[in-house]
């Protein structure tokens, strides 16, 4: 069965730090990959799609970046962190295009 | 963009009674999903639903696809305790360029009195 991991579970960074936040999925292949953040009392908001190696899609304009170095991990960055990054990220896969998404138990990131 | 609209924000019910909430949208989704979120936790998905008028149970959650295809809602019959959580509906729309990001709605936030 496919499995999903996300770290770290928790993190605390300084404004003006690096990030870099880690998803691999594992038991399938090619997965369409997305990256979320969800703040505090609110749904979900994309960041980030992914439908292959390299190809990354950009929904909202921000600090952040994403890569996708390898088939199945897919990374979330930023060279300096800003207060208002603060939140909960979440990375989620879905086997293509229009079939649901499931999510990895997230990051919680606090920005001091 | 999308927007959804899930009601209601949040329901304080005793443990038995029956829960009902819903989602509704500007525009159409060619897929409506279900999800619970424990804290702490990503949303787990309960139901997902991809025909205009599908009527679909998992145990004792039962969740319709809108025929207008712009709303959806979602049934637990006879609540228990670890039904206590938030709910999610997020519609999937495949766009031209591939695209399929969830929408989400804010989220019902569900209470359980012993």
């Amino acid at each position: 069965s496919q499995t999903i991991h996300q770290w770290p579970a928790t993190l605390v960074q300084p404004v003006g730090s690096p990030l870099s936040l880690e998803c691999t999925v594992e038991g399938t292949s090619n997965p369409n990959l997305y990256w979320y953040r969800q703040a505090a009392g609110r749904g979900l908001q994309l960041l980030f799609y992914s439908v292959g190696i390299g190809q990354i899609s950009s929904e909202v304009p921000q600090n952040l970046s994403a890569s996708r170095p390898q088939d199945r991990q897919f990374i979330l960055s930023s060279k300096k962190l800003l207060l208002s990054d603060s939140g909960f990220y979440l990375c989620a896969w879905s086997v293509r295009v229009g079939q649901p998404q499931h999510f990895g138990d997230g990051t919680r990131l606090s920005i001091l | 963009g999308q927007q959804l609209n899930q009601s209601p924000q949040s329901m304080f019910i005793q443990e038995g009674e029956d829960v009902s909430m819903n989602c509704t949208s500007s525009s159409i989704f060619n897929t409506w999903l279900w999800y619970k979120q424990d804290p702490g936790e990503g949303p787990v998905l309960l139901i997902a639903l991809y025909k205009a008028g599908e009527l679909t149970s998992n145990g004792r959650l039962t969740a319709q696809f809108g025929i207008t295809r712009k709303d959806s809602f979602l049934n637990i019959s006879a609540s228990i305790p670890s039904d206590v959580g938030i709910y999610f509906c997020a519609g999937l729309e495949i766009s031209g360029g591939g695209a399929d990001g969830l929408t989400f709605g804010k989220g019902t936030h569900l209470i359980i009195q012993p």
